[in-house]
């Protein structure tokens, strides 16, 4: 059982907006940055976003974070074939003292 | 910036393994090194760290004991090793590197080492 709670699975049409939630506790998000990765089938992750919002170098505008108390969303706008894949949110957990992962969010683009 | 990992294991319950990640394109010792472990069909789990400029690790409570994090900087090469495989040990297990103990996986090894345990 993941530390942090994300949604098993997602969906959306070519063209709409999703958005992937990610809950945790005060010892987490609520007292740390989070971090979003993106994984295909087969790959390794990749970083997508970090510090809450912030994107590498290479990553589209169409991805954004942000949080809200002990949770924290991902939101793909204008969603493309392409974005079908998992997506993990992590972050730090001072109890653990290191990062705490969601059990990851399959996206699928209908 | 790349991190080369280790082929694919099988190997029995009770045997030791040690798998490795090769970092190259960098200054090994400018960024700590963690592995992170996925089963299959499930999420990624933080496991343990390195500092490859004076080896302070640090481990998740939950493999504390099973696994030992190294690096050695004259090979650019960070290990996770087990002395007693399990069953539930089967899974991918990937390094990934980071700027400071607690920041994020900026760059992956490739697709990972598969390590198979079974009977």
């Amino acid at each position: 059982q993941s530390v942090l709670t994300q949604p098993p699975s997602a969906s959306g049409t070519p063209g709409q907006r999703v958005t992937i939630s990610c809950s945790g506790t005060r010892s987490n998000i609520g007292s740390n940055t989070v971090n979003w990765y993106q994984q295909f089938p087969g790959a390794a992750p990749k970083l997508l976003i970090y510090s809450n919002y912030q994107r590498p170098s290479g990553v589209p505008d169409r991805f954004s974070g942000s949080t809200s108390g002990t949770s924290a969303y991902l939101a793909i706008s204008g969603l493309q074939s392409e974005d079908e894949a998992d997506y993990h949110c992590a972050g730090w957990d001072d109890d653990v003292n290191g990062q705490v992962f969601g059990g990851g969010t399959t996206l699928t683009v209908l | 910036v790349q991190l080369e990992q280790s082929g694919a294991e099988v190997k029995k319950p009770g045997e030791s393994l040690r798998i490795s990640c090769k970092g190259s394109g960098y200054r090994f010792s400018n960024f700590w090194i963690s592995w992170l472990r996925q089963k299959p069909g499930k999420g990624l789990e933080w496991m343990a760290r390195i500092d490859p400029s004076d080896s302070n690790t640090a481990y998740n409570p939950s493999f504390q004991g099973h696994v030992t994090i190294s690096a050695d900087k004259s090979t650019s090469t960070a290990y996770l090793q087990w002395t007693s495989l399990r069953a539930s040990d089967t899974a991918i297990y990937y390094c990934a590197t980071h700027t400071g103990s607690r920041g994020w996986y900026e760059e992956w090894g490739g697709q990972g080492t598969l390590v198979t345990v079974s009977s």
